[in-house]
């Protein structure tokens, strides 16, 4: 079957790193994308890795690992602004179906 | 200038009417979405058109009906409308995503459904 987990929630204080941690199953595999979403608005793209790897985008950088079915996403600096949910989601191989975690709410506190 | 709009924003309704959301995308691209995410904030695909064609139809009851009556366009219907439908709907596109292209979805900005 197919499986994507993350937790509900997590906290950090502003200027800090924080790690949110994304594990999956699925049996065809086709790229992992990271996606955030503020409160009453629309998701909107952060990242995508399809190799194993760090692929770093400013304060923001997407781990993943294929053989472990595990991707990491990574805030240095942290803001307030970055106070949102973080979705997880994986590309069902050769499909146009994007599955979703339940998405990581991250609170930043001053 | 809105890439993904999709209309109304909010729509309140009794149980049992029908009622439509509409989505329209200017980006040029070929798949479009509709997403429901529902009050624990779970994002769940519920169907995808590849230029008006349907590719995925997720286990949802046949009260829902998409139409695509053109590649820009993706509207969604809802019948009888019950209870546990209220939630937020999402239109998305993209590029073909199973090319396994770094092409991502472009949401709208959500219609958000309560059923009284």
């Amino acid at each position: 079957g197919q499986n994507i987990d993350q937790p509900t929630e997590m906290t950090a204080t502003e200027g800090a790193i924080v790690q949110i941690n994304c594990t999956y199953q699925t049996s065809g595999f086709n790229g992992l994308f990271w996606y955030q979403q503020h409160a009453g608005e629309a998701p909107t793209f952060l990242s995508y890795n399809v190799l194993d790897g760090l692929e770093e985008k400013g304060r923001f950088s997407s781990f993943l690992s294929r053989s472990k079915g595990y991707s990491y996403l990574l805030l240095k600096e942290l803001q307030m602004k970055d106070s949102a949910s973080y979705l997880c989601a994986f590309l069902s191989y050769n499909t146009d179906k994007l599955i979703f975690g339940t998405g990581t709410r991250l609170q930043v506190f001053p | 200038d809105t890439a993904v709009s999709q209309t109304p924003k909010y729509l309140v309704t009794q149980m049992g009417n029908d009622k439509s959301i509409k989505c329209e995308q200017n980006l040029g691209h070929d798949t479009m979405y509709w997403y429901k995410q529902d009050s624990k904030k779970f994002l769940k695909i519920m169907f995808s058109y590849n230029n008006k064609e349907l590719i995925i139809n997720e286990t949802v009851p046949n009260r829902f009906s998409p139409k695509s009556p053109d590649k820009a366009h993706l509207n969604l219907h809802i019948n009888s409308l019950e209870l546990g439908d209220s939630a937020v709907y999402f239109c998305a596109s993209s590029q073909e995503l199973r090319t396994g292209t770094t092409g991502e979805l472009f949401f709208g900005e959500g219609s958000r459904l309560t059923v009284l």
